[in-house]
């Protein structure tokens, strides 16, 4: 069974500019759950998908959005990047047993 | 706002000793804990989860639930080089919103 795949696995973009990220769950997993990782902070949830819409937001602004897709992949965007946008943006399934298998991650620079 | 408290570390154990790792959480009615493995520049990986007061074990792990005093622990028995890493501790919170909160992570050495 194939994990949780998530791409690029790093990507270096320019403050204002927009990144896109991208993951597919494990086959069979209709969730998708986005987290951020920056340097010194624990893991912030940033928003689950399910069946294609929205479920639930953490905190943070409007400029980070996402969709997910027919299949079940889900894209993660994040405009007007700020230098504080730097970190590792995880992508999780939840499989039935409890918890999330992560991918492993792609990790933004903005400079 | 949700907390969960971890002391950061590093905790230093020697090769072969049990290693105790404590996490608190604030909100009372959360009913799903769990604990993940990170390895430096690596994405975290499901080790434990527990969802009953008392213990649970796997292999050399152990994990402990208190809800009264809102305090999960993880036992790492016979610590092992391997072990280094940074261990998080994660809480759902109620409601079925699948919001997960994770603590900063307590980073632990093994010292062979």
């Amino acid at each position: 069974e194939a994990g949780v795949t998530q791409s690029p696995t790093h990507l270096i973009k320019t403050r204002g500019q927009q990144a896109t990220l991208r993951c597919s769950p494990i086959s069979g997993h209709t969730s998708v759950y986005w987290y951020q990782q920056a340097l010194g902070l624990g893991l912030q949830f940033l928003l689950w998908y399910d069946e294609g819409e929205e479920r639930n937001r953490g905190n943070f602004p409007p400029r980070f959005s996402g969709r997910q897709f027919p299949n079940y992949s889900s894209e993660l965007n994040v405009n007007a990047l700020e230098l504080e946008d730097s970190a590792l943006y995880l992508c999780a399934s939840s499989p039935p047993t409890g918890g999330y298998t992560f991918g492993s991650g792609t990790r933004l620079t903005v400079v | 706002q949700k907390e969960v408290e971890q002391n950061s570390g590093p905790l230093s154990v020697p090769e072969g000793a049990i290693a105790s790792l404590n996490c608190t959480y604030s909100d009372r009615g959360s009913q799903s804990f769990f604990w993940y493995r990170q390895y430096s520049g690596k994405s975290p990986e499901l080790i434990m989860f527990i969802y009953s007061n008392g213990d649970k074990e796997d292999g050399r792990f152990t994990a402990q639930l208190n809800k009264a005093s809102q305090y999960v622990s993880l036992l790492i028995r016979d610590s092992q080089p391997s072990d280094s890493a940074t261990y998080l501790c994660a809480v759902e919170e109620p409601g079925g919103y699948q919001k997960v909160t994770f603590g900063t992570g307590t980073k632990l050495q093994v010292i062979p």
